[in-house]
């Protein structure tokens, strides 16, 4: 079975510092990858994605991951965080057709 | 557009009651799948159904049951409600050719 490893699990910056969010994943075959934000008391909202091609990917609000896949890495990226961008940060993995395994979460404080 | 459908957004039961969490799935999605989010936890995968037949399961408790119908929305059902049950529990739906879920907002269930 895949995993998911989220190596920080609390992250503290100040507006305008730049955020690396690391993620390890287990499998070594095709891989379908995920991060996914969720603000305090709301659902989860799809960051970015990797299926296939090229292994920087651009999502919403500024946010970028690279895949690595020699180092089996999904790292998440954004040059100049907001106070905005306070929430809990998840990455995922879809392993088969029906399952999406998540990381622990990192809990990102922005400070104004 | 239109987005999942969970219902309800709060639920308050006893102990040893029972609850029943609705997931109106994206149109023309055909794919559904239940996780539950503990307090300060990443979200554990409990069970998936593609077009009506479960097709994975997580660590989905005996005392829960779930089914997709014929419209493709998803009920979980939980009897015999525990404390430890209290958690968010989120629904998440995708058509099977692209692998991407979107997940509605959440039950958040409190068992008193």
């Amino acid at each position: 079975a895949q995993s998911v490893s989220q190596h920080n699990h609390h992250v503290i910056l100040s507006e305008a510092a730049s955020l690396e969010l690391g993620c390890n994943y287990s499998y070594g075959g095709t891989v379908n990858l995920f991060w996914y934000v969720q603000y305090p008391g709301q659902h989860l909202q799809l960051l970015l994605k990797y299926f296939s091609g090229d292994p920087l990917v651009k999502g919403i609000k500024g946010f970028e991951a690279e895949f690595i896949k020699s180092k089996f890495s999904f790292n998440l990226r954004k040059p100049s965080v907001q106070w905005s961008d306070t929430a809990e940060y998840f990455c995922a993995v879809k392993q088969g057709t029906y399952k999406y395994i998540f990381g622990t979460g990192t809990r990102l404080k922005v400070l104004a | 557009a239109a987005g999942v459908i969970q219902s309800p957004r709060h639920l308050i039961k006893e102990k040893r009651e029972t609850a029943t969490l609705k997931c109106y799935p994206i149109p023309r999605h055909d794919t559904v799948y239940w996780y539950q989010q503990g307090p300060g936890q990443d979200p554990q995968f409990l069970i998936s159904f593609y077009e009506k037949m479960q097709s994975d399961k997580g660590s989905i408790p005996d005392r829960f049951s779930a089914q997709q119908f014929s419209d493709y929305h998803s009920e979980l059902n939980m009897s015999s409600l525990e404390l430890g049950d209290s958690a968010l529990y989120f629904c998440a739906s995708s058509n099977r050719g692209h692998h991407e879920a979107f997940f509605g907002q959440g039950t958040r269930l409190t068992v008193v």
